[in-house]
């Protein structure tokens, strides 16, 4: 199975900054991998697909980067509305597809 | 508009069965891989199962192999994941998803306890 180990677990961040997150996989999934911001008490909202492309509506400080092995999804300037714990998610080959361990965005 | 809504969680005791349905509408449901994601309370997402568009193939986690079951019914849009021998760790949100859509169900709340 492809294992995603996805860091950091949490960060610290003011509004204004620069965020950026990370995935590796365990064996190449060419850019099969997408992102998802999570809210509590809320379902998973995909923000980018295809490991590099932007979900129809979501906003533009939200990018995605990386294939094979390496992924970044990078918030340019985080807001407010932004935090929220963030999953990368690969669908390479058959099941299983992984998640990874998440990444907790909270407010410095 | 893509809508998932699942239905069929609950309280069950351990041991218990229960059985979730997703009903799916705002796309051809019978092109798409469909599956099952959970999230145990303050825990992070877990994928559990998944099923062909024709049904012919399924996955399942070690986790729950053995103890579920996910079918669909193409001509009803409605996917299921019939779950037998519940245990606690079982308990958990179950998210209805169509990952290469990007679109997720509200989830649905299972909980096994006694």
């Amino acid at each position: 199975d492809i294992q995603m180990t996805q860091s950091p677990s949490s960060l610290s961040a003011s509004v204004g900054d620069r965020v950026t997150i990370t995935c590796r996989a365990s064996q190449g999934i060419r850019n099969d991998l997408g992102w998802y911001q999570q809210k509590p008490g809320k379902a998973p909202k995909r923000l980018i697909y295809a490991a590099s492309s932007l979900q129809s509506g979501v906003p533009s400080r939200f990018s995605g980067s990386g294939s094979g092995t390496e992924f970044t999804l990078t918030i340019s300037s985080l807001q407010p509305e932004d935090f929220a714990t963030y999953y990368c998610l690969q669908h390479n080959s058959y099941p299983p597809w992984t998640f990874g361990q998440g990444t907790k965005v909270e407010i410095k | 508009e893509v809508q998932l809504v699942e239905s069929g969680g609950g309280l069950v005791q351990p041991g218990g069965s229960l059985r979730l349905s997703c009903s799916a509408s705002g796309f051809t449901f019978s092109s798409y891989a469909m599956h099952w994601v959970r999230q145990a309370p303050g825990k992070g997402l877990e994928y559990v199962s998944a099923i062909s568009s024709n049904g012919g193939s399924t996955y399942y986690a070690d986790s729950v192999k053995g103890r579920f079951t996910i079918s669909r019914d193409n001509s009803k849009n409605t996917l299921y994941l019939q779950m037998s021998s519940l245990r606690a760790e079982d308990t958990a949100v179950y998210y209805c998803v169509a990952v290469l859509l990007g679109d997720w169900g509200q989830g649905t709340l299972v909980t096994v306890s006694s």
